[in-house]
Parts: structure tokens; sequence; C-alpha cells
């Protein structure tokens, strides 16, 4: 089955600064991959995903992220961060050919000071 | 509409009461799950209905009883309960193969305090 790790267990920001948040997986087949984001008191939102095609996709709020297949990787990046992107970041994986089993990362808290 | 609607917001139960909790989606979505969130925890993932049919259950205790009685609806039953199971259960949808990047459609949540 896949898993997902997440590196960095809280990340602390001032506003304007960069964000570089890791994410690695373990599965040896095709994978979809998936950045979610949960602020405070509010639900899961997908913020981006990847399943084929150009390996840096763009999500909402100015995110992106890079699938690089030979480092099993799907960093989350922003070049510039705000006081409103202090939340739990959560990457997670699952496998096209599978069972609709999504896995998640053990999530990264990120605050942003401003 | 592309919203996962979850009720209640909030349970409180004994461990000798049976309640339920409901979920429902309006996006034609045929698989349907239910995880168990702790806090500053990632969801882990209880339950997953394909077509209305189990698909996986994660080793999850019998106290813990899913049900899915029509593409829209998804319910867990919950039964002599141990305060340990206290957490945010939340519910997504997705369409049901994966694919062309499935993501999962979360709703709030309903968040349990099992006394």
């Amino acid at each position: 089955a896949q898993s997902v790790s997440q590196h960095n267990h809280h990340v602390i920001l001032s506003e304007a600064a960069s964000l570089e948040l890791g994410c690695n997986y373990s599965y040896g087949g095709t994978v979809n991959l998936f950045w979610y984001v949960q602020y405070p008191g509010q639900h899961l939102q997908l913020l981006l995903k990847y399943f084929s095609g150009d390996p840096l996709v763009k999500g909402i709020k100015g995110f992106e992220a890079e699938f690089i297949k030979s480092k099993f990787s799907f960093n989350l990046r922003k070049p510039s961060v705000q006081w409103s992107d202090t939340a739990e970041y959560f990457c997670a994986v699952n496998a096209p050919e599978g069972n609709n089993d999504m896995r998640f990362g053990a999530g990264t808290r990120l605050t942003v000071k401003p | 509409d592309t919203e996962v609607t979850q009720t209640p917001k909030h349970l409180v139960m004994g461990m000798t009461n049976k309640k339920s909790l409901k979920c429902e989606q309006h996006m034609g979505h045929r698989a349907m799950y239910w995880y168990k969130q702790k806090a500053k925890k990632p969801p882990e993932l209880m339950f997953v209905y394909s077509y209305e049919k189990l698909s996986i259950n994660e080793s999850v205790p019998s106290r813990f009883s899913p049900e899915c009685p029509n593409s829209s609806l998804l319910n867990l039953h919950l039964h002599a309960l141990q305060p340990e199971d206290s957490a945010l259960y939340l519910c997504a949808s997705s369409h049901p193969l994966g694919g062309a990047g499935d993501e999962q459609y979360f709703g709030p949540g309903t968040r349990l305090t099992v006394t």
C-alpha cells in the first residue's frame, strides 16, 4: 500500500517569506498526488492535485507543487506567504489502479506571523 | 453543488448510547468515505463504499457500523463507544475509481465526544 511522509511538522514564517513543504511518498506504481489544506476550524479543502502531464501543477491561492518521479516527491511551494495561509497542510496519495484508498501524511502546521 | 454535508455538527454521547452520523452529497459521486481525525493528526481512513458496496474496512471495531442506503447518503452507526473514540469524523466523496485525479470532497465533520 502507498504511504506518505511529510518532513516538517511545524513551520513558522514571516509574511512575504517563501514556503516549501516537503512530501515524499512510497508506492511502486502510478499515483495521484494531492495537497489539502485545513484552516483553523474549517474542513479539508483541495489546494492542488497531480495525476498526469506537466509535473508542475498550480493550485488555488498562489500555491504550486512539483512532482519529481525520481525522488518520489511532491513538494508544495508558495513564493510569498500571507498571514491567512496559517493552516494545517496535508499531502495525500492514492493509486489510480487501487481501491480509492487515500493515504494522508502526518501534516505540516504552518504559522505565518504578521 | 460541490458540497458534502454532515449532521450533526457536534455530538456528545455516553458509552451505552446508540447514535448515528449522517453524510449526504449530490455530486453524483459513487464512492463515499468515513475518516476519523484526532486533534493535530491526519485523517485516518475507516471505511470506503463504492457503488453502495463496502469496499474497504480498515479493521475498524464493530462498535462502528457503516451503512450506505443509496448513492447520496452515508451513515455511521455508533454503539457502545469508548472515550478514546472521541474525534472529528469526516465524510468524503469522490468518483468511484481512481483515474483522472479523483480528489475527495470533504464535509465539515461531526465533532464526537464520548463521555
